[in-house]
């Protein structure tokens, strides 16, 4: 089984600031994670996404995250926040089963950092 | 091109009552999956719908239903309501053919059960 956690429900910087929100995960297979953004009333947006290969990956909107096996971490990162970051971020993890020979995929996610960032 | 749409938007609905939720997945998609945000909460899988078969279950009760049509549209019903099922449900699509691609999310439709 999988599981996904995310260090700090509520994040607070300034605009300008670094930010980094926290996701460390379990799995028991390679894993594919992901971070979302979710501003308020509306469905999640993608930010980016690791499978395989580079281990630094860059998303939308400045934001970068790092994969850490060691550490099975997968911290976001974005230099310098601006207001319009201020959102909801989802950490996730997908799973991928086979059943003849067809592969499926669901997500589990973390429990979200809401980002506030002040003027 | 169109991504993922969802209706109804909101949904009023009273304890005891079924509802029908609607998805529309991204043109090119053919797999959908439904997912429940509770408030405060992230958001739990349901099930995956491909090629018209329920292929995965979260733990959800079998309260819980869905169909996928030809045109890999989705519908997902609630028997017996519960106030506990009040919630922001997801629909997502994603290909088959690209299985490491990334979900895309619609703005989901939020379920009150008075």
């Amino acid at each position: 089984a999988q599981s996904v956690t995310q260090l700090g429900s509520h994040v607070s910087v300034s605009e300008g600031a670094l930010v980094l929100l926290r996701c460390n995960y379990s799995s028991s297979v390679p894993p594919y994670l992901f971070w979302y953004v979710q501003y308020p009333n509306q469905g999640l947006q993608l930010l980016l996404k690791y499978t395989t290969g580079a281990t630094l990956v860059k998303g939308i909107n400045g934001f970068e995250a790092e994969f850490k096996k060691s550490e099975t971490s997968f911290h976001l990162t974005k230099p310098s926040a601006h207001m319009s970051d201020a959102a909801e971020y989802f950490c996730a993890v997908n799973h991928l089963l086979s059943a003849g020979g067809t592969s499926y995929g669901k997500l589990t996610f973390g429990q979200g950092t809401i980002l506030t960032v002040h003027p | 091109d169109a991504g993922v749409t969802q209706s109804p938007t909101h949904l009023i609905k009273t304890r005891g009552q079924q509802v029908t939720l609607r998805c529309s997945p991204k043109s090119g998609h053919d797999t959908v999956s439904w997912y429940q945000q509770a408030l405060g909460q992230g958001p739990q899988f349901i099930f995956q719908y491909y090629e018209e078969e329920e292929r995965q279950r979260g733990n959800f009760p079998d309260r819980f239903s869905g169909h996928q049509f030809p045109n890999y549209s989705s519908e997902l019903n609630v028997n017996a309501l519960l106030l506990g099922d009040s919630a922001l449900y997801l629909c997502a699509s994603g290909g088959f053919r690209g299985y490491n691609s990334p979900l895309h999310f619609g703005n989901g439709t939020r379920l009150t059960v008075t």
